[in-house]
């Protein structure tokens, strides 16, 4: 079955600086691949995601690029803020899955004032 | 629009006691997913239910189960509650059958089993 494997597990950056998450997965079949973001106290949330027939996609101060033929998709978030603080997952989803989307481990993103 | 709710949000029991915990979606959410989420761990999925049927069932043993009624609200239960199931309990809700549906997060049920 599909696994996804998310690095790094903490990143540390100084505000206004860029980070960059990064996750593998297992099987090329899988074409969807989210990214959530969960703030202390809350439940996750969506912030962008890609499908498998596009390489990259940007909204605003993020963005995910995505490499079918190594398999691994990534995070971009520039000019960091306080308020990007947050551990953030990835996921991927296979079209004969039944809709289920297998989740990476997530990393803390903390921003350094 | 309400988001997608989650009560109680703490609760504290015993080993060996039962829970039972609730999600209520998005109105017009069919879609309930139920996942476990402890620290190092990520998010582990537990089930998912639509349209009352289980769809989807993660790697969890037999004591944890759950239901979805007709008004698409969920419940979650787990009977003989072990140390290691202290977690906080995650439901998510979808508006349809399409699999590129975005997922709605509760709060949570922060469980403290003692």
């Amino acid at each position: 079955g599909e696994n996804v494997e998310q690095h790094p597990s903490t990143l540390s950056v100084q505000e206004g600086d860029s980070a960059v998450i990064k996750c593998t997965y297992s099987d090329s079949a899988s074409n969807y691949f989210p990214w959530y973001k969960q703030e202390l106290g809350k439940g996750p949330q969506l912030i962008i995601d890609i499908r498998s027939n596009v390489g990259e996609k940007k909204d605003q101060r993020i963005a995910v690029t995505l490499n079918k033929t190594a398999k691994h998709f990534s995070l971009h978030i520039t000019e960091t803020q306080p308020e990007d603080s947050a551990v953030y997952f990835c996921a991927a989803l296979r079209p004969d899955s039944n809709y289920q989307l297998i989740w990476g481990a997530g990393t803390k993103l903390i921003i350094k004032p | 629009k309400a988001g997608v709710t989650q009560t109680p949000r703490y609760l504290i029991k015993t080993r060996g006691q039962q829970v039972t915990l609730s999600c209520s979606p998005i109105s017009g959410h069919r879609s309930v997913s139920w996942y476990q989420q402890t620290p190092g761990q990520g998010l582990q999925f537990l089930f998912e239910y639509f349209s009352e049927t289980q769809r989807n069932k993660g790697n969890f043993p037999g004591r944890f189960s759950g239901r979805q009624f007709s008004n698409s609200r969920s419940e979650m239960n787990v009977s003989t509650l072990e140390l290691g199931d202290s977690a906080l309990y995650l439901c998510a809700s979808r508006s349809s059958d399409f699999s590129y549906n975005e997922q709605f997060f509760g709060p949570g049920t922060r469980l403290t089993v003692l």
